[in-house]
C-alpha cells in the first residue's frame, strides 16, 4: 500500500534522553514535513524538506533535528534540549510545491 | 494577527442541519487553500481543496474570496459521522523555499442525534 508510515506510534522518554521518530513514505513525494500538535491546539511546523539533503527550520525547530539522506525518509530527533516534548507528532509529505499534503498516522511522545 | 484564523468552536448542531465554517488569512500572497478534517487523536485528512470559482463535493461546498481573504466550508444535511475538527489550511509560497502550509486552529463540530 502507498502511504506514509510513522513509527513508533507510542513512545515514552525519560527526561534527558534523545529519541528519534521515523517517517517513511513510498508516494515518491519530494517534500516532507514534521508538525507538532499539543492537546486542543493547532499544528505547528517543526522542520520541512523540499529535496534530499536539504531542509529548513519551521516555526518551532529549537530542540529538534532532522536529516534527509533519502527521498523516502525524514526522521525527527527530539533532543534533550526540547523542554516540553510531550505531544502528538505528525509527519507529512507532498509533491514539491503541491497543492496539498498528506499525513502519517502520527506518533505520541510522552516524557516520563 | 494570526496568519490563519477560524471561528472558535465548538459547533453543536442536530443531524440534518446546515453548518458553515469561516476562515480568514492575513497574507495576500497565499496561493492555495484547503479544508482538512481531523478526528479525535487521529491525523488530519484532506477534505477538499478550495478553488477560486468555488467547488462542491456532495454535501460539502467550499468557497474562496481572494479580495476579502476569506474561505468558507458549508456542510449540508449534517450526519453524525461529520463530527470532527475542521482545519482551514493556506499554502503560502516562499521565494526559494517552496510552499509553506499554515494551519488554522480548527473548529470542532459535534453533530447530535
Amino acid at each position: 500500500d502507498g502511504g506514509i508510515t510513522q513509527s513508533p506510534k507510542y513512545l515514552f522518554r525519560k527526561e534527558g534522553q534523545n529519541v528519534t521518530l521515523s517517517c517513511e513514505q513510498n508516494l515518491n513525494h519530494d517534500a516532507m514535513y514534521w508538525y507538532r500538535q499539543d492537546p486542543g491546539q493547532g499544528l505547528r511546523l517543526i522542520y520541512y524538506s523540499q529535496i534530499v539533503n536539504d531542509f529548513q527550520k519551521g516555526d518551532i525547530a529549537e530542540g529538534y533535528s532532522v536529516s534527509r539522506e533519502k527521498k523516502e525518509s525524514f526522521p525527527l530527533t527530539v533532543t534533550s534540549a526540547q523542554k516540553n516534548p510531550t505531544a502528538f507528532y505528525l509527519c507529512a509529505s507532498s509533491l514539491r510545491d503541491s497543492r496539498a499534503i498528506y499525513f502519517g498516522e502520527g506518533s505520541w511522545l510522552t516524557v516520563v | 494577527r494570526k496568519e490563519v484564523e477560524q471561528d472558535p468552536g465548538p459547533f453543536n448542531v442536530p443531524e440534518g442541519a446546515t453548518v458553515a465554517f469561516n476562515c480568514t488569512y492575513s497574507n495576500s500572497a497565499s496561493q492555495s487553500f484547503f479544508w482538512y478534517r481531523q478526528d479525535c487523536r487521529k491525523e488530519p485528512k484532506l477534505l477538499m481543496s478550495v478553488y477560486s470559482s468555488g467547488n462542491e463535493d456532495g454535501r460539502f461546498t467550499a468557497q474562496l474570496n481572494r479580495a476579502s481573504q476569506y474561505i468558507s466550508l458549508l456542510i449540508r444535511d449534517s450526519k453524525l459521522s461529520d463530527s470532527a475538527t475542521y482545519l482551514c489550511v493556506v499554502n503560502l509560497m516562499i521565494y526559494n523555499q517552496g510552499g509553506k502550509l499554515i494551519f488554522g486552529q480548527g473548529t470542532e463540530l459535534s453533530v447530535k442525534p
